[in-house]
């Protein structure tokens, strides 16, 4: 079946911009997290959800951050006025109910110029 | 979550077994031992864990040892699409609303 997709896979901005990160979970997964990996680096927690509702964002780094899930199932991580400090993979991965193994999707390797 | 203690990189010739190992001196009683593994320009992939038994299953096996205080990720042929950097996380059971807590991993290059 179909895994976890993100998209874009590449962007590129100028600092300053906003962009705007989608991630589509599996069909049915309930819960949702957004990551983002340094080069070189784990990934690290950004926010999570429970269907539509973000339970969890003590993760993003300034409230240039932003992520939504309106109907519990796709999700958008938006980012403000991108600084260089930006740059990295964003990672989406989501789990059924209940269940402990998360689904990662591939990325979006932002790059802020 | 309880901290994990992993070497940098390993290297491994094709085919032959890897044995990956990770110190979680700390762990609690309710701390499961999860490895999960990137491979390169991928998103992470669940590879197995365990609580107290070793485990195995058609990607790799997990020993454990006695007091816990230390796992081996064991990859009985490794092939070159085995090169990842594999990453041992802790998790309480029933914790799947909480996130994943990674640490810098091994990177496990194998050579042909």
């Amino acid at each position: 079946g179909a895994g976890v997709s993100q998209s874009p896979r590449y962007k590129v901005a100028k600092r300053g911009q906003d962009v705007a990160l989608r991630c589509d979970p599996i069909s049915g997964h309930v819960s949702l997290f957004w990551y983002q990996q340094a080069l070189g680096q784990g990934p690290e927690f950004l926010t999570y959800f429970q269907n539509e509702a973000q339970l969890d964002k003590s993760g993003l780094p300034s409230d240039r951050f932003f992520a939504e899930r309106p109907e519990g199932s796709v999700s958008t991580l938006k980012i403000q006025r991108t600084q260089q400090e930006d740059s990295a993979v964003y990672l989406c991965a989501s789990s059924p109910r209940g269940r402990e193994t998360q689904y990662f999707g591939p990325g979006t390797r932002l790059l802020v110029l | 979550d309880a901290k994990t203690t992993q070497p940098n990189s390993m290297e491994s010739n094709e085919e032959e077994p890897v044995h990956l190992p990770c110190n979680h001196s700390t762990i609690s009683g309710t701390d499961y031992i999860h490895w999960y593994r990137q491979l390169p320009s991928q998103g992470p992939e669940y590879v197995i864990h365990g609580l107290t038994s070793n485990v195995n299953n058609r990607m790799a096996s997990l020993a454990i040892a006695e007091d816990r205080k230390s796992s081996t990720l064991i990859l009985h042929r490794a092939t070159l699409r085995d090169a990842a950097v594999y990453y041992c996380i802790l998790r309480v059971w029933n914790s799947g609303n909480t996130p994943l807590v990674f640490g810098k991993g091994t990177r496990l290059s194998v050579i042909a």
